[in-house]
């Protein structure tokens, strides 16, 4: 089970908006540890796609955005498209673990 | 640019150890940390441990101490990393990476990921 909890899936059609929840704890998010949010398609490396909440690394399109209140964190996807179809995962840092942390994963499916 | 190149495949059968290799190139390989991560069949990503390239001090995941072996070697920018005592649950594809966004620890560069068979 993951310290960092994720929806397993989520999906909306070609422009819509979609959100993807990652609830953290006392010892991650709430203690001010950063969020960052990672795109993960089949076969490839992960792609760093936020970091520190909302900043995107060059390339990344600014239909993607990010948020954090208490102990969780979000990441938008508005103006969905086809391409955007992947795994996306939240990462911080687990102060009682005294290591990094993935969320489970949210698949984004575009409908 | 910055670039992390990993070994090829490997398939081992329960109780062996496994070497990853990472090389390093595009900048000075003492500059930034390397981080290694893993995603079995159907799961998510799970962080393994991080080593520092300048004095090769590491620190493993809890779940992973006394078997994950992290090492570097300056001479050719490759950091390593050996699992021992392997499992089934330990087939994954094994990724290093690295942080180069300054005040951040974020994982911006990735290898392209060694895929690790454990089967009798």
């Amino acid at each position: 089970q993951s310290v960092l909890t994720q929806p397993p899936s989520v999906s909306g059609a070609p422009g819509q908006r979609v959100t993807i929840s990652c609830t953290g704890s006392s010892s991650n998010i709430g203690a001010g540890y950063d969020v960052h949010w990672y795109q993960h398609l089949p076969g490839t490396a992960p792609k760093l796609l936020m970091y520190g909440y909302n900043n995107r690394p060059s390339g990344v399109p600014d239909r993607f955005s990010g948020s954090k209140f208490g102990t969780s964190a979000s990441l938008a996807i508005t103006g969905l498209q086809a391409e955007d179809e992947a795994d996306y995962y939240c990462q911080s840092y687990d102060s009682s673990l005294s290591g990094y942390v993935f969320g489970a994963g949210t698949k984004v499916t575009v409908l | 640019q910055v670039q992390l190149e990993q070994s090829g495949a490997e398939v081992k059968k329960p109780g062996a150890s496994v070497k990853v290799s990472c090389k390093a190139s595009g900048y000075t390989f003492t500059s930034y940390y390397i981080h290694w991560v893993r995603q079995a069949p159907g799961q998510g990503l799970e962080w393994l441990g991080v080593i520092d390239p300048g004095d090769g001090s590491t620190t493993y995941a809890q779940k992973f101490q006394g078997r994950v072996t992290m090492t570097r070697d300056t001479s050719t920018s490759t950091v390593y990393m050996e699992t021992s005592s392997l499992r089934s649950e330990d087939t994954a594809i094994y990724y290093c990476a690295t942080v180069t966004v300054t005040g951040w620890d974020a994982f911006d560069i990735w290898g392209q990921g060694t895929m690790v068979t454990v089967s009798a």
